[in-house]
């Protein structure tokens, strides 16, 4: 069974760095084909991917967020950091992380299976 | 970027009626990569349908997706109670992902 879990802090200031992390259970993250990627909620507000990883390593970001974030993977660890540097109030959200996979034939997955997502709020 | 815009922004319907929710690309997108999402308060966001027409593990066949090229429906039959929710779609194929702004599905 496919798990993902995020943690991080609940409570940031303008300017400071955010640094999430996403357990998995059930799969390795380098399996071929696997991807793990971070999306977010803002209050009242719609769903926005922004960042993802995969198995070989290749990432892929938002580009109205790129310049401020760094996502990373500890396949020891079976954990995918996600981190956004001078963070406002506007980074206010639920953070989700969500696996994906690509088949045989090289065709990407949809986000199959999310974690239950982790509130963050950014004070100014 | 591909531009994903849903409507309507909300609806309030019976149970036993049918629902169709709309989502509309700014550009064409392989019908392939099309995905719709379920998102209640509280709750992870659930996995709809993939390849616009394809029903996730576990989705009851009240639901339906169709569409091509910039337009793509979901339909959901025969509505239930636990049908309120946020409706997502979202094109996955090519970075970024995007999402469309969601369709708030009230059950009267």
């Amino acid at each position: 069974q496919i798990t993902l879990k995020e943690s991080g802090p609940t409570l940031l200031k303008r300017t400071q760095t955010l640094t999430l992390t996403c357990t998995v259970s059930g799969f390795s993250l380098t399996n071929p084909g696997v991807g793990v990627g971070w999306i977010r909620q803002p209050p009242g507000k719609a769903l926005e991917w922004i960042a993802l990883i995969y198995w070989d390593d290749d990432k892929r970001y938002s580009p109205s967020l790129e310049r401020r974030l760094t996502i990373t993977k500890d396949t020891a660890k079976n954990q995918v950091v996600l981190t956004k540097t001078n963070v406002d109030p506007a980074d206010t959200a639920t953070y989700y992380c969500a696996h994906r996979q690509t088949d045989s034939y090289g065709r990407v997955g949809p986000f199959d299976i999310w974690g239950q997502g982790t509130m963050v709020t950014v004070s100014s | 970027e591909i531009v994903v815009t849903q409507s309507p922004g909300a609806l309030s319907l019976s149970p036993g009626e049918r629902a169709t929710l709309s989502c509309r690309a700014s550009q064409s997108v392989d019908s392939t990569y099309l995905g719709w999402y379920q998102h209640k308060p509280g709750q992870a966001p659930r996995l709809l349908m993939y390849g616009s027409s394809n029903r996730a593990t576990g989705i009851p066949d009240r639901f339906s997706g169709s569409g091509s090229g910039t337009d793509f429906t979901l339909t959901i039959s025969r509505l239930e109670p636990e049908d309120s929710a946020v409706y997502y779609c979202q094109h996955y194929g090519n970075s970024p992902y995007t999402f469309g702004q969601g369709t708030k599905l009230e059950i009267k």
